[in-house]
């Protein structure tokens, strides 16, 4: 069973768009929620992580958007570029998990020139 | 150049057949890990390692083998066990100075049945 259930599973947005991916978790022991962005044939790579006591968290043109009371958090890509295109997963761990995260299944975004 | 270097890249097993996928760090972190990536499935993790000649399961160990012998290295046996091994295979490693929790990634392996 899924402890991150992701959604959607792809997605396609115009250059300058602003896709939107959305992750729920269950386990009110997570306290770190990272996103990782993986290009094909690649490993993943940590794009931006956030921990339950902010809402928000901006990098560059990544954000990250948590609500702990509905226990969801996002990321938005604004002004997305075609170089953006990628998969993107959602993750989840507990403070003394160690790097043992609980991954989403992945969204494929493709951003359109 | 630091990093973790996982091969080989493609990897074919016959029938009962057991195959090791290599995986070398330089980046002198602790804790190593093993992901198997399926397509719409995520990351599940095999198997992962705090400090040498200690590891553990994780979620899919059936089927897996692992060895520490060496902070550097963690290699993966996928033995005759596992009946569905065509996936793309992923170590990993954390332990930066600050965070246990940021995950360096391989390049991956993609492990196909003939």
């Amino acid at each position: 069973q899924q402890q991150v259930k992701q959604s959607p599973q792809s997605l396609i947005v115009q250059k300058g768009g602003i896709p939107i991916i959305n992750c729920a978790y269950e386990n009110t022991a997570f306290d770190y929620f990272p996103w990782y962005q993986q290009f094909p044939g690649k490993g993943p790579a940590l794009l931006i992580a956030i921990r339950p006591d902010v809402s928000e968290k901006k990098e560059g043109r990544f954000t990250i958007s948590f609500n702990k009371s509905a226990k969801q958090f996002s990321l938005h890509i604004m002004d997305s570029q075609p170089g953006d295109s990628a998969t993107y997963f959602c993750a989840a761990s507990g403070a003394d998990s160690w790097g043992k995260l609980q991954f989403g299944a992945g969204t494929q975004v493709v951003v359109t020139p | 150049d630091g990093g973790i270097t996982q091969s080989p890249k493609y990897l074919f097993r016959k029938e009962g057949q057991n195959v090791t996928l290599s995986c070398e760090q330089n980046l002198n972190h602790d804790a190593m890990y093993w992901y198997r990536q399926d397509p719409g499935q995520g990351l599940r993790l095999i198997y992962y390692s705090q400090i040498v000649n200690d590891f553990q399961k994780g979620d899919i160990a059936e089927g897996y083998s692992v060895s520490r012998e060496k902070k550097e290295s963690f290699p993966l046996t996928v033995t005759s066990a596992q009946k569905n091994p065509t996936a793309f295979y992923l170590c990993a490693s954390s332990g930066e100075q600050g965070t246990n929790e940021k995950l360096f990634f391989g390049s991956g392996t993609q492990l196909s049945v003939l």
